[in-house]
């Protein structure tokens, strides 16, 4: 069956570091990868898109990469910032539809 | 900063009653959808559509329907509310283009709690 996993602990990390999240798949064969930030009691918002035949993608404090044979996307935050602290969903658009990951919660601490 | 517009946001309702959930987008998108998240989990697609006079249903089973009658607006109707249907409905829209690699604009979601 189609699957796509986050890790379900939360990342806690320290101001300043790096915060990696991990998004695996599998069965399926995405066209697009995207990536959303979403706050308690309130709808994710897009942060990144990535296409199959991208290796990664940059938007200012903000990395992703994509490997269709690991089948695996890593998000990057450099420089994290306590406001940075949210949950952070991979999605996948795959025969017309969006498919969610649960979601990795990550607290960044000042 | 939100173009789409759930409301409401919070409602607590008995068993067996009739309700209809909002949603409301001024970005003149022709795809919308909604979609069923419970607490810690992932987000699951319940109805969508492509444009007027179109709806599917998502890969979720739900007895919820859904209604296209203007490019706008994608209202969700629950029959008789159960306490299974306890969750938060969140309504999203996207651009129709070729490969469909717009991204969704979330609404903040009503969250629906059924006693």
């Amino acid at each position: 069956s189609q699957k796509i996993e986050q890790n379900s602990e939360a990342l806690n990390i320290q101001e300043g570091k790096t915060a990696t999240l991990t998004c695996n798949y599998t069965n399926y064969s995405p066209a697009y990868l995207q990536w959303y930030r979403q706050d308690p009691g309130r709808g994710p918002v897009f942060l990144l898109l990535i296409r199959e035949n991208e290796k990664e993608k940059r938007k200012e404090r903000l990395k992703v990469t994509f490997d269709t044979t690991l089948k695996q996307s890593l998000f990057h935050i450099t420089a994290s910032q306590p406001a940075d602290s949210a949950t952070y969903l991979c999605a996948l658009y795959n025969f017309n539809k969006f498919y969610f990951g649960s979601g990795t919660k990550l607290n960044v601490k000042p | 900063e939100a173009d789409i517009y759930q409301t409401p946001r919070y409602l607590v309702i008995g068993t067996g009653k009739k309700i209809t959930l909002e949603c409301s987008q001024t970005m003149g998108h022709d795809k919308m959808y909604w979609y069923q998240q419970d607490p810690g989990m992932e987000l699951h697609l319940i109805h969508y559509s492509y444009g007027v006079n179109s709806t599917e249903k998502g890969d979720l089973s739900s007895e919820s329907t859904v209604s296209r009658i203007r490019t706008e607006h994608f209202p969700l109707t629950l029959e008789s509310a159960r306490p299974s249907h306890t969750s938060q409905y969140l309504c999203a829209s996207s651009e129709y283009t070729t490969g469909s690699n717009s991204p969704l604009h979330f609404g903040n979601g009503t969250r629906l709690t059924v006693t």
